[in-house]
């Protein structure tokens, strides 16, 4: 079966550096997304992405986030200047032809901010 | 009042019985409604997708929408050990929201052979 993946399962990164998170989405699809979850609390929308340009964003998402879909499958997350608080679970979602279809989630990648 | 509330459990059922999920919601504009289930250390898999108000079945899961009371049911029939992990619901409101899911804090099961 299909599935989304992402690289790499965690990243260790020191508080104001930049990191790229990098997912790839099920072929086939063409919504995006990005939910984190921070330790112990809900999974919570950063983004969507469709037709190259981002749909919705969360206030979470500010100008230090960026996403992009650099070539034909790769879906990225940049967090330009990390803070301690960036550190979760970051996870990648892709759906199909039309966003209200079921989303498929990846196995995210742990951010530890130090 | 939040918009998906849901019970952290943990929620301990011995093997072999039915187990009984829930989430209520506040905004009444939701009409797409997920359950999804997370083993620790992985991501949320997907296991029932339901559109409006009504019951879907999908081998021993059952999942209900009741639109009326804001309130929707994941039901696990037959309970295995290997169904023991963090059910999550999630909803949204459909295509003028592009997909964004509001998701539920989680429910932690634990089924005991």
């Amino acid at each position: 079966e299909p599935e989304v993946t992402q690289t790499p399962s965690h990243q260790v990164t020191q508080m104001g550096q930049e990191v790229i998170l990098r997912c790839v989405p099920i072929s086939n699809h063409l919504y995006f997304y990005w939910y984190r979850q921070i330790l112990g609390q809900k999974v919570e929308f950063l983004v969507s992405f469709y037709n190259n340009e981002i749909s919705e964003k969360s206030e979470i998402f500010d100008d230090q986030f960026s996403v992009e879909r650099p070539d034909g499958s790769n879906f990225t997350l940049k967090i330009r200047s990390t803070k301690l608080e960036d550190s979760a679970m970051y996870f990648c979602a892709s759906s199909g032809t039309n966003s209200n279809q079921p989303q498929h989630f990846g196995d995210g990648t742990r951010l530890s901010i130090l | 009042q939040k918009e998906v509330e849901q019970d952290p459990g943990p929620l301990s059922v011995p093997e072999g019985a039915i187990v009984s999920l829930n989430c209520t919601y506040s905004n009444s504009a939701f009409q797409y409604f997920m359950w999804y289930r997370q083993y620790s250390r992985k991501g949320p898999e997907l296991l029932m997708y339901t559109y409006s108000s009504g019951n879907k079945e999908d081998g021993r899961f059952t999942a209900q929408v009741d639109k009326s009371s804001k309130y929707i049911s994941l039901f696990i029939r037959d309970s295995q050990p290997s169904d023991s992990a963090t059910y999550l619901c999630a909803m949204s409101v459909g295509t003028d929201s592009w997909g964004k899911l509001q998701f539920g804090a989680g429910t932690q099961v634990v089924v005991t052979p």
